[in-house]
C-alpha cells in the first residue's frame, strides 16, 4: 500500500544553518504530496504541498520538489530561525478510494539552537 | 472561522471506564478524520467519514473504539473499556474532501488512562 518514510529524529541545528528533512514515498498513481508542521501543543497545520511531478512547493522559506524518478519530497530551508523548532511531517494523498485521505510520515522533530 | 473544535482539551480516566471524544468541524467541510499520535507509532489514522458516512475504518484498533457522525457538524470517538495503552492524543481534523485539498487539525485531546 501507500506509505512515507521520513528521516528520523531529533535533528538539532544552530540558527542560520541549512535543514534538509529526507522524505521518501510509494505510492501506487500519482499522489499528492505534502509537509505538514506541528508546533508544541497543537495540531498539524500544512506548511506546503506540491501536486504533480517537478512541481515545487514553497512557504516561509521553506521549500520542497516532487520528484518522481526518486520518489522523493525533501524540505529543506537555507537558514532556520529558533521558531522553526517543531515536529515535521511528510505526508502523501491517497486517491484510490471515495474519497482522499492522507497519509503521514513518522514524523521528525527539529530543535534549533540560539 | 473558529477552526476544527475538539473536546475535551484533556482527559483522565480510569481503565474500564467509557470516554468519548468529540469533534466539530468546519462548517462545509465533507470529510473528517480521527487520528491517534503516540511517540511509539507516531500518527495513525483511525477513521475517516465523507458526508457523514465511514469511507475507511480500517485504522481502528478493535471493537473497543467506535466513531459515529450523526451529522455534518459534530462526530464522536468512544472508546469502551478504556486501557492504559489507549493513552495518547487524538486528533480530529477535517477537509473539503476535493483531491489535494489540505487537512485542518483540531488541537487535539491528551487522553490518559490510569
Amino acid at each position: 500500500g501507500n506509505s512515507v518514510t521520513q528521516m528520523e529524529g531529533p535533528v538539532t541545528l544552530s540558527e542560520e544553518a541549512f535543514l534538509t528533512i529526507n522524505c521518501t514515498y510509494t505510492a501506487t498513481g500519482y499522489p499528492s504530496l505534502f509537509w505538514y508542521v506541528q508546533y508544541p501543543g497543537e495540531g498539524l497545520q500544512l506548511l506546503l504541498k506540491a501536486t504533480k511531478a517537478d512541481d515545487k512547493g514553497s512557504n516561509k522559506g521553506f521549500e520542497a520538489t516532487y520528484r518522481k524518478e526518486t520518489t522523493s519530497f525533501h524540505l529543506e530551508k537555507g537558514s532556520v530561525q529558533v521558531s522553526d523548532s517543531a515536529v515535521y511531517f511528510c505526508a502523501l494523498s491517497d486517491q484510490r478510494s471515495s474519497a482522499s485521505k492522507i497519509i503521514f510520515g513518522s514524523g521528525t522533530r527539529l530543535s534549533i539552537r540560539p | 472561522d473558529a477552526g476544527v473544535i475538539q473536546s475535551p482539551r484533556h482527559e483522565v480516566t480510569e481503565m474500564g471506564q467509557e470516554v468519548t471524544l468529540r469533534c466539530k468541524p468546519i462548517s462545509g467541510h465533507n470529510s473528517l478524520f480521527w487520528y491517534r499520535q503516540t511517540m511509539m507509532r507516531g500518527l495513525e489514522l483511525l477513521i475517516y467519514f465523507n458526508n457523514n458516512v465511514p469511507i475507511d475504518d480500517s485504522g481502528m484498533p478493535e471493537d473497543r473504539f467506535s466513531a459515529k457522525m450523526p451529522n455534518a457538524s459534530f462526530s464522536t470517538l468512544k472508546i469502551q473499556p478504556s486501557e492504559p495503552r489507549d493513552s495518547a492524543v487524538y486528533f480530529c481534523a477535517s477537509s473539503t474532501g476535493l483531491t489535494n485539498e489540505k487537512l485542518f487539525f483540531g488541537s487535539g485531546t491528551q487522553l490518559s488512562v490510569l
